[in-house]
């Protein structure tokens, strides 16, 4: 168990519908990772939040968007959904010790896009 | 900007043998290099990584990885597998401070009775 909760673990939906997926990073973590894992695109890195505010960007399409709260829980939103975003979408939380950084990473939601 | 490169898609393996899985990169700066394991239906879990010092790196479940900066490599070693290590594979590359993350495309091990 990496302490990295996401919620919900499955979610079903229709093409054109908006989700959002939750994540609270472990005690302490100030940083946030989204990341998408899909049969076609492999794993890739969406977007990262530090303690509030936006750090680094990846391939995160203009339909996404994610913020990181107060107290830290971060949420990605999907909206206008398309079969293609069907994938594993993982985020982690880092720690930083000594000018090094370790992610670790939750359990992932899995989204169907039907 | 970095780029990491799994050979193998899937390799399959019997049971006590040993395995290698082999990750190339592709970097201008210094860089951390790290493994990940995600077992069917699971999340991703950090098997090893190496940030400095020793180029050989062990990691849990009796695995262990070996940096070579001249061959740009870091291929990941077991000398025994067991029928529960069967699952996808991954190895990532971040830079020195531990942003740019990138993984590889995964390599599948399949441990064969």
């Amino acid at each position: 168990d990496s302490g990295v909760t996401q919620t919900p673990k499955h979610l079903i939906t229709a093409t054109g519908q908006r989700v959002t997926l939750r994540c609270s990073p472990r005690s302490g973590d100030l940083s946030v990772y989204w990341y998408q894992q899909s049969l076609d695109q492999g794993l890739q890195f969406l977007i990262q939040y530090y303690n509030g505010e936006e750090r680094a960007k990846g391939n995160i399409l203009e339909r996404f968007s994610a913020q990181q709260f107060p107290d830290l829980h971060s949420e990605l939103n999907l909206s206008s959904l398309e079969l293609g975003d069907s994938a594993l979408y993982f985020c982690a939380s880092s720690v930083v010790l000594g000018g090094q950084e370790t992610q670790y990473f939750g359990p992932g939601t899995r989204l169907l896009v039907l | 900007a970095q780029s990491v490169t799994q050979l193998d898609s899937q390799v399959p393996v019997f049971e006590e043998a040993p395995v290698e899985l082999r990750c190339n990169y592709s970097s201008s700066v210094s860089v951390y290099l790290f493994w990940y394991v995600q077992y069917p239906n699971q999340g991703l879990q950090l098997l090893l990584k190496y940030l400095s010092g020793s180029t050989l790196v062990k990691g849990i479940n009796g695995f262990e990885a070996e940096f070579n900066k001249s061959q740009t490599s870091f291929h990941l070693r077991k000398p025994s597998v067991h029928i529960s290590d069967t699952a996808e594979y991954f190895c990532a590359v971040s830079d020195a401070y531990g942003q740019n993350f990138v993984f590889g495309p995964g390599t599948r091990l399949s441990v064969l009775p």
